[in-house]
């Protein structure tokens, strides 16, 4: 069926890397988001990736696409505090415009 | 643009009150969305409009949920009557033809 799978949390110390996972059951959605969520916030949209895609870059984050694996992954780079927060996958499902997300995984950065 | 609005931000309510949640999708957008997050399902589509149509309504949980959208620029989410397990957040988003979704920055609704 359909589902978006994430890891709950992740700790890393400011100033290094940062790796969220997640792996997703449908291969022919066409875009795959991430989206951030700051403690008692709405959902932001932070980048998303084409299916077609292997790699986007966009400032400090990396998204990676492997689409044999149905994996994806969103890589910060010099992770700040003010990076903490709740990161969601989402993909949309094939025959449908709504977004399912994954559980989302909490980053917590430690100074 | 001013983004999603939703009103009111937070809501607290009796069980058993009539509730309404509003939603302004951005300007030009003609797919709005309802989303609901709890702890325990996490976030979760609700229902959503395409040019004001409701498209697909099979996450509305029962009965007591009702969602209309009666011109391109404001929604309704209405809960009656309410109860306690509908307490959650509530998150409308927009998109254009399906592309990237905009959220507002939720309604809390507690129920007691």
């Amino acid at each position: 069926g359909e589902d978006v799978e994430q890891s709950l949390f992740l700790s890393v110390r400011e100033g290094d890397s940062s790796v969220i996972n997640c792996t997703y059951t449908d291969s022919s959605s066409t875009y795959l988001y991430w989206y951030k969520q700051e403690p008692g916030a709405g959902l932001q949209l932070l980048t998303y990736i084409f299916s077609n895609m292997d790699m986007k870059q966009d400032q400090r984050l990396t998204v990676l696409l492997n689409k044999k694996d149905k994996h994806l992954s969103l890589r910060i780079a010099d992770t700040q505090t003010g990076d903490s927060a709740i990161y969601f996958c989402a993909e949309i499902f094939t025959g449908r415009r709504a977004l399912t997300f994954g559980s989302g995984t909490r980053l917590q950065v430690q100074p | 643009d001013a983004g999603v609005i939703q009103s009111p931000r937070h809501e607290v309510t009796e069980m058993g009150q009539e509730v309404t949640l509003r939603c302004k999708p951005i300007s030009g957008h003609n797919s709005l969305f309802w989303y609901r997050q709890t702890m325990m399902r996490g976030l979760e589509l609700l229902i959503y409009f395409n040019n004001n149509v409701p498209i697909d309504d099979s996450g509305m949980p029962e009965d007591r949920f009702s969602a209309k959208m009666p011109n391109a620029s404001f929604s309704t989410l209405k809960i009656q009557p309410s109860e306690p397990r509908d307490s959650a957040v509530y998150f409308c988003a927009s998109s254009f033809q399906g592309g990237k979704q905009y959220f507002g920055p939720g309604t809390r609704l507690t129920v007691t």
